[in-house]
């Protein structure tokens, strides 16, 4: 069966630290990959989109990879701050149906 | 701010009660989405339209009830819910409509339901 599946429910980190959130897919062959921000009460946010054919993204401290080897992209924080708690989601997107797919999220919590 | 609105930001309804979730954007999107949200879960399709046609329905029971009036609005008529279909209710909207895929989803606030 099709899952998505997102390392840990919760992590926590120090200030400073770089945050390492990982997105492991299995029967799925997504064209591209997204990830966004999503805080309590509030619609998810976009953040990254990365394409089958590549390897790696950079925007600010943030740093998306997608191993579709592996079925794995990895997304970093580095330099975090407590504003960047929240919840992060990766979510599929095969390309043709025009529909994204959830994982279901990490809680990150920066520990100031 | 996000600019894809969404009202009302809250609604508790009964289960007899006939009521509406609306959303709007103003970006030129052609593709528009509904999304439900229980606590903890990561986002669920429920629908989505594509020049104001609905391409997808994730097997929505009846009781919600989509509906694009034009290429800026969407609504969610609901109609008989169970106290199992409180939820948040998210809207997005996206510029992609090709095979392409589906872009960046620009999403609301969210409706947060509940079904007494």
């Amino acid at each position: 069966s099709q899952k998505i599946e997102q390392n840990s429910e919760a992590l926590n980190i120090q200030e400073g630290k770089t945050a390492t959130l990982t997105c492991n897919y299995t029967n799925y062959s997504p064209a591209y990959l997204q990830w966004y921000r999503q805080d309590p009460g509030r619609g998810p946010v976009f953040l990254l989109l990365i394409r089958e054919n590549e390897k790696e993204k950079r925007k600010e401290r943030l740093k998306v990879t997608f191993d579709t080897t592996l079925k794995q992209s990895l997304f970093h924080i580095t330099a975090s701050q407590p504003a960047d708690s929240a919840t992060y989601l990766c979510a599929l997107d095969l390309g043709s149906a025009r529909q994204l797919t959830f994982g279901s999220g990490t809680q990150l919590t920066v520990l100031p | 701010d996000t600019e894809v609105t969404q009202t009302p930001k809250h609604l508790v309804m009964g289960m007899t009660n006939k009521k509406s979730l609306k959303c709007e954007q103003h970006m030129g999107h052609r593709a528009m989405y509904w999304y439900k949200q229980k606590a903890k879960k990561p986002p669920e399709l429920m629908f989505v339209y594509s020049y104001e046609k609905l391409s997808i329905n994730e097997s929505v029971p009846s009781r919600f009830s989509p509906e694009c009036p034009n290429s800026s609005l969407l609504n969610l008529h609901l109609h008989a819910l169970q106290p199992e279909d409180s939820a948040l209710y998210l809207c997005a909207s996206s510029q992609r409509t090709s095979g392409s895929g589906t872009g960046e989803l620009f999403f609301g606030e969210g409706s947060r339901l509940t079904v007494l």
